[in-house]
């Protein structure tokens, strides 16, 4: 199987504070992960490409200094909400490849971020 | 730039009938994957069905099978004998060959499957 877990699945933070979500690949090695944003009733939109020991490349648009994602092992990669506001409201996929091929990524769950 | 786009926003099905959804792209690349993602309630994305660009034939997972029409950058969706467990939005996407390549989404069509 390649499963993929988040963590938390839901979370509600205050305006201003930073949460920190977690997707992990949990029975493979995933080299890059991809993390997506997608807002009700909209496609995934993607955010941001994380390698495992580099720094993590943006997409156009997507406020790296906001949006802190770290590859720290081959199993997980956070992606970190700083200074939260509603407007940050949204679900967020991560996907991780598997092996060499890209084309094989499997998504996790989502969490999905409300910010009162 | 790569684009998809999927011009059916809603479509419905009677259980057991056939239906069709449609996706277009534009690309300049000779070498990519189109990829049928599935995403029910729940929200997790399912992987439906994979075809690679240099494979003349259509791609086919049981009940799931596309119409691919390179030249005229059309990759379809048919599923037939529709169950109400299809219900869901399916996204077309794209990728171009290579490592580490982002898949890039259309906005979705939302099936709704009758019983």
């Amino acid at each position: 199987g390649a499963v993929v877990s988040q963590h938390p699945s839901w979370v509600i933070c205050k305006s201003g504070t930073s949460v920190k979500i977690e997707c992990r690949s949990l029975d493979f090695q995933a080299t890059t992960m991809f993390w997506y944003r997608q807002f009700p009733k909209q496609s995934l939109m993607l955010m941001a490409t994380s390698n495992e020991g580099s720094k993590a490349t943006y997409e156009q648009g997507v406020e790296k200094d906001k949006f802190l994602i770290n590859h720290a092992s081959l199993t997980l990669s956070t992606l970190t909400v700083t200074s939260a506001h509603p407007e940050d409201s949204s679900f967020y996929i991560c996907s991780a490849a598997k092996g060499d091929y890209s084309y094989e990524q499997y998504f996790g769950p989502g969490t999905r971020l409300t910010v009162t | 730039a790569q684009t998809v786009t999927q011009s059916q926003p809603e479509m419905s099905v009677q259980e057991a009938e056939t239906v069709t959804l449609s996706c277009t792209y534009d690309t300049s690349e000779n070498n990519y994957y189109l990829f049928w993602y599935k995403q029910p309630p729940s929200r997790q994305m399912i992987l439906v069905i994979r075809q690679e660009a240099y494979k003349q034939q259509n791609a086919t997972e049981n009940r799931f099978s596309v119409n691919f029409q390179k030249a005229a950058k059309s990759f379809s969706l048919k599923i037939s004998d529709s169950q109400l467990g299809d219900t869901a939005m399916y996204f077309c996407a794209f990728m171009m060959e290579g490592g580490s390549e982002k898949l890039v989404f259309g906005k979705g069509t939302k099936l709704t499957v009758n019983p």
